[in-house]
């Protein structure tokens, strides 16, 4: 069983849903992670929590300490959300551990 | 600020031939770097990691090993390329240090290495 589960593994969404995707682990951590990457490959660090809320724009990332579970919404999605979103969580040693990512298709 | 550079971003190499990955960090100091592969359809695999120079620890045993010749760089190398080790692989940096808590994780564009 993997440290980090993500769910859905693959979505697709028509422009202007809102979009959700979970997150569940099962170690200790310090920080929570939600990433981003683009077709390219590349990966961007969207929202670093270790508790309650963060929003950024459209995009909103919860953590629940107590259930060991986060959600990331986007709101009004759009064509170039369209990226794969990876959970990750690090531990008091900085030691990351990386859920297989949520391949998001945003409809125009 | 800090960036963090990978490359080359694509590779195509034969099969036994050696292989070197390189990924420098610049604008922080004694940060700790990681190698992650991330295969077809499958999450970011940790390969390696490092806390300091000279200092590698590797989580998954492989065809595959790393170096830290100075502060800010690190090095993914084969003396001999498998099918297998195709991929495509990240160098990532995060802040270091024992006291360091809650640190984001930077990543280089990538590396994608197909092995012919």
């Amino acid at each position: 069983k993997n440290e980090v589960e993500q769910s859905p593994q693959n979505l697709t969404a028509q422009e202007g849903e809102f979009i959700t995707i979970n997150c569940s682990y099962s170690v200790g951590i310090s920080a929570l992670h939600w990433l981003q990457q683009h077709p390219g490959g590349g990966i961007v660090s969207l929202f670093m929590l270790s508790s309650g809320k963060k929003k950024h724009g459209r995009l909103i990332a919860t953590i629940n300490i107590q259930e060991k579970h986060s959600s990331l919404h986007i709101t009004a999605s759009h064509p170039r959300d369209s990226a794969v979103y990876i959970c990750a969580v690090s531990n008091t040693g900085n030691q990351f551990y990386f859920g297989t990512g949520t391949s998001l298709t945003v409809i125009p | 600020s800090q960036t963090i550079h990978q490359w080359p971003a694509t590779l195509v190499q034969p099969v036994g031939s050696p292989l070197s990955l390189e990924c420098t960090v610049e604008g922080t100091s004694n940060p700790n770097l990681y190698w992650y592969r991330q295969a077809a359809g499958r999450g970011l695999q940790l390969l390696f990691y490092s806390v300091g120079i000279g200092q590698i620890s590797s989580e998954v045993p492989q065809n595959l090993s790393a170096s830290r010749p100075q502060d800010r760089q690190f090095i993914l190398s084969s003396k001999k390329l498998l099918l297998s080790d195709s991929g495509f692989y990240l160098c990532a940096w995060a802040k270091g240090g024992a006291r360091i808590r809650n640190t984001e994780a930077f990543f280089g564009q990538g590396t994608r290495l197909t092995v012919v």
